[in-house]
Parts: structure tokens; sequence; C-alpha cells
């Protein structure tokens, strides 16, 4: 599975769009980009995933480069209960969990 | 999406007895389970893979005898920690593969957290 970078936290003001980045330069042609998040101990939630083209469902959308490098996860009206550290993975086969981003929304 | 439920929540037991957890898709038939576990501050870590009507695969590192799984059916695996020790404190979550074609998904449980004493 290819190597995904994150940033390790961010900050978001509730009520705005939360932008979470995601690089994944080593990406291959078969493998999805998946994004969960995980709520203080909690086991994690699946939001969202594609392949090469932009996806929306009611939870956020998900923006993949041209060349699938990079993806970026939207929340379009952030919440408190958005607060939490969101993974993302590219996955041929197993889900494996780097480091994350510990997003904050704050009042 | 898909549930998957585990039971216990929470358990606390004392040092060299084994505890069992169990993993369950309430609504969907999963022929692959994974087990996962996540120390204070840490992501989560797979540990192994599990196959129903199969023996399950163990990631580098992880002990197989002291982490026994089964996966007897297709809407349950469990996870049984044999003598276990306070090192093996620790939050472990299940997941489930839920299969369409490529696009498969994965649906997590709400974990474990177990405390050795």
């Amino acid at each position: 599975d290819a190597k995904t970078t994150q940033p390790p936290s961010m900050d978001c003001a509730e009520g705005r769009a939360a932008n979470l980045p995601c690089n994944h330069s080593t990406i291959s042609g078969n493998e999805y980009v998946y994004w969960y998040r995980q709520i203080h101990s909690q086991g994690p939630q699946y939001i969202i995933h594609g392949l090469k083209n932009n996806e929306t469902n009611e939870m956020a959308s998900l923006i993949i480069t041209e060349d699938r490098k990079s993806s970026t996860l939207i929340l379009p009206h952030a919440t408190l209960r958005d607060t939490a550290v969101y993974y993302c993975i590219v996955r041929g086969g197993d889900m494996r969990f780097g480091a994350g981003t510990r997003l904050t929304v704050k009042p | 999406g898909a549930v998957v439920s585990q039971h216990p929540s929470r358990v606390i037991c004392k040092s060299g007895t084994s505890v069992k957890i169990e993993c369950r898709s309430l609504d969907f038939q999963a022929t692959t389970m994974f087990w996962y576990r996540q120390f204070p501050k840490q992501s989560l870590m797979l540990m192994a893979t599990s196959n129903e009507g199969s023996k399950a695969t163990y990631e580098q590192g992880v002990e197989k005898d002291k982490f026994l799984i089964n996966h007897a059916s297709l809407t349950l695996s469990t996870l049984t920690v044999t003598s276990a020790h306070p090192e093996d404190s620790s939050f472990y979550i299940c997941s489930a593969r839920v299969p369409a074609g490529g696009r498969d998904t994965q649906y997590f449980g709400p974990g474990t957290r177990l405390t050795v004493l």
C-alpha cells in the first residue's frame, strides 16, 4: 500500500469548512483513497473513499487531484463534534493506519 | 453503513488469565475480519487478518499463540488474549470487510478496552 503524509494537526472554526490534505505520491493505479476518523476512545468511522473522481456523501467531499498524488477531505460546515483524528489511507489490500491529522474544531 | 459490534466494551482482568473478545457483523456477512490494537496516543496497529473457516494471518511481531483468533462463522470472529499481562492492556478494535469488487470498505467496531492488573 502507498504511504500517505498528513499534517499532524489542524484547527478549524465552527461553521467553517475544514479542508484536510493528504499526500500519496506513490499511489498506484488500482489503489483507492479512503478516509476514516476516530473520535476519542471510539472505533474508526468510515467517511468516504474514491479512486480518481471526486466523491461526495452526506458527511464530506473528497477531492482527488488529476495525477492522484494528493487528495483533500472537505467537511463543509465543521461542528464541535467533528473534532477527531482523521486518517487518509491508500489501500490496495489491508487497511493500515498512519498517524493521521488531529482536527480541532473551535467555537 | 454496515454495523460491527464488539463485546465486551471494557474488561478488567488479573494477570495470567485469558480474555475473549467478540466481534460481530450485524447486518452483513464478512468473510474477512481484522483485529487491531491501539496504545494510548498511538495509531491503530493491525494485528491479524481473520478469514472465515481458515487460520488467521498474523502480522510480524504478533504472537499467534498469545492472541488466538477464531472466525467460525460469517458474522463472528473472536480474539482471545491468553495469559494476559499488564503490557497487553490496550484498546482492541475489530473491523469487517464489505466486499464491493475493489471498492470494498472496512467498518470498525467500537473497540474493547482491556486492562490487565
